[in-house]
């Protein structure tokens, strides 16, 4: 069962554009939302997470935007970079388990 | 340097052969996690440990075995009862089960069928 939900599945920016990534979620009991950064041949690296008591979070270029009442979350990559071309997932986990699910995953390619 | 080791970094697996990944972390996390990456299909959980001699399974824990004797340590063995095992594994820990922290990943293990 899919519990989060991501789109696009490839993305493709150009040089100082801004990339977007989707994730929407079903389960109302949710309230930690990670997003990973994943390179070819690695393992994911936490990016940046959010919980549901704020709206916004940005950390350097990274942003993530959350609405809880449509259940949907989202990463935006300002003045995205070629460096930035990577898997992206998002993520979603309850606090009284630590049962972690990923969105099926975004590849971002950034063209120079 | 805390973190996660995964080893071997490519594995082969002939027919009916059992094949056992190892995963050790020195961030003195309690949790440990197996997954399975799949193109397309974004991460899926084998088996978890929230603390040792103690495991659970995941969505996907048919034709997989682990073991956690060490708090450092959960290999994970894909027997040969799994028949479609060629995919990227995954290891993570994390600080505690019930506490909500992020994952730390290792760099994981492609499996092959030979």
């Amino acid at each position: 069962q899919q519990q989060v939900k991501q789109s696009p599945q490839s993305l493709i920016v150009q040089k100082g554009g801004i990339s977007i990534i989707n994730c929407a979620y079903e389960n109302t009991a949710f309230d930690y939302f990670p997003w990973y950064q994943q390179f070819p041949g690695k393992g994911p690296a936490l990016l940046i997470a959010i919980r549901p008591d704020v709206s916004e979070k940005k950390e350097g270029r990274f942003t993530i935007s959350f609405n809880k009442s449509a259940k949907q979350f989202s990463l935006h990559i300002m003045d995205s970079q070629p460096g930035d071309s990577a898997t992206y997932f998002c993520a979603a986990t309850s606090y009284n388990n630590n049962d972690m699910r990923f969105g099926a995953g975004t590849r971002l390619t950034v063209k120079p | 340097d805390g973190g996660i080791t995964q080893s071997p970094k490519y594995l082969f697996r002939k027919e009916g052969q059992n094949v056992t990944l190892s995963c050790e972390q020195n961030l003195n996390h309690d949790a440990m996690y197996w997954y399975r990456q799949d193109p397309g299909q974004g991460l899926r959980l084998i088996y978890y440990s929230q603390i040792v001699n103690d495991f659970q399974k995941g969505d996907i824990a048919e034709g997989y075995s682990v073991s956690r004797e060490k708090k450092e340590s959960f290999p994970l063995t894909v027997t040969s009862a799994q028949k479609n095992p060629t995919a990227f594994y995954l290891c993570a820990s994390s600080i505690a089960w019930t506490v909500n922290q992020p994952q730390h990943f290792g760099d994981g293990t492609r499996l092959s069928i030979l």
